[in-house]
């Protein structure tokens, strides 16, 4: 099974800042990969699939990059709303997994 | 407007049984594929399953294979989760979530609320 490294598991930052997680699939999965937001109680909404792509709605400081093993999201001028945690999830025909997790606080 | 509801959640003893239907409306449910995701208590995500449109192809977590099946009934609009040999692990919010398929491209786009399955003596 390919299995998803995310890091870190928490971060702080301020507002106006740029965060970024990463995201490593134990093997190659091309682009197969997107990112959910998940409030506190709250079911997770996605806000990135297929590595880069933007889901509708979504705002522009949210983005995404990367293919094969290594990706990257990344929140720029982090609002106080963003405040949540954040997966990645790999899909594929036989199982789909979701990264540990990050969970980012202001500071 | 797209809305998944589960229910069917509550407390289980170790070895029982649950199942959890999960009602689909504002869509049309026979066209999705569908899945059921977890998550313990302060924990992150975890994939259970997934079932296809007409249900012929189905995948699962290996944690759950032989105990947990997913099915669906597209003249209802309704989703299933079934689950056996219930253990203290399976202890989480479980969510009905529908998967958006174009082309080679997937993800989950809807979510339901989730239910409270608890697994303890």
């Amino acid at each position: 099974d390919i299995q998803m490294t995310q890091f870190p598991s928490s971060l702080s930052a301020s507002v106006g800042d740029r965060v970024t997680i990463t995201c490593q699939a134990s093997q190659d999965i091309s682009n197969h990969l997107n990112w959910y937001q998940q409030k506190p109680g709250k079911a997770p909404k996605v806000l990135i699939y297929d590595a880069s792509k933007l889901e509708t709605g979504v705002p522009s400081r949210f983005s995404g990059s990367g293919s094969g093993t290594d990706f990257t999201f990344t929140i720029n001028n982090l609002q106080p709303e963003d405040i949540a945690t954040y997966y990645c999830q790999k899909y594929d025909n036989l199982s789909w997994t979701f990264g540990q997790g990050t969970k980012v606080e202001l500071k | 407007e797209v809305q998944l509801v589960e229910s069917g959640g509550g407390l289980a003893q170790p070895g029982g049984s649950l199942r959890l239907p999960c009602a689909a409306s504002g869509f049309s449910f026979s066209n999705y594929w569908m899945s059921w995701v977890r998550q313990a208590p302060g924990k992150g995500l975890e994939w259970v399953a997934n079932i296809k449109q007409d249900g012929g192809e189905k995948y699962y977590v290996d944690s759950v294979k032989g105990r947990f099946t997913i099915s669906r009934d597209n003249a209802k609009n309704l989703l299933f989760l079934q689950m056996n040999s219930l253990r203290a692990e399976d202890t989480a919010v479980y969510y009905c979530a529908r998967i958006l398929e174009v082309g080679a491209t997937y993800y989950f786009d809807s979510w339901g609320q989730g239910t409270l399955v608890t697994v303890s003596p």
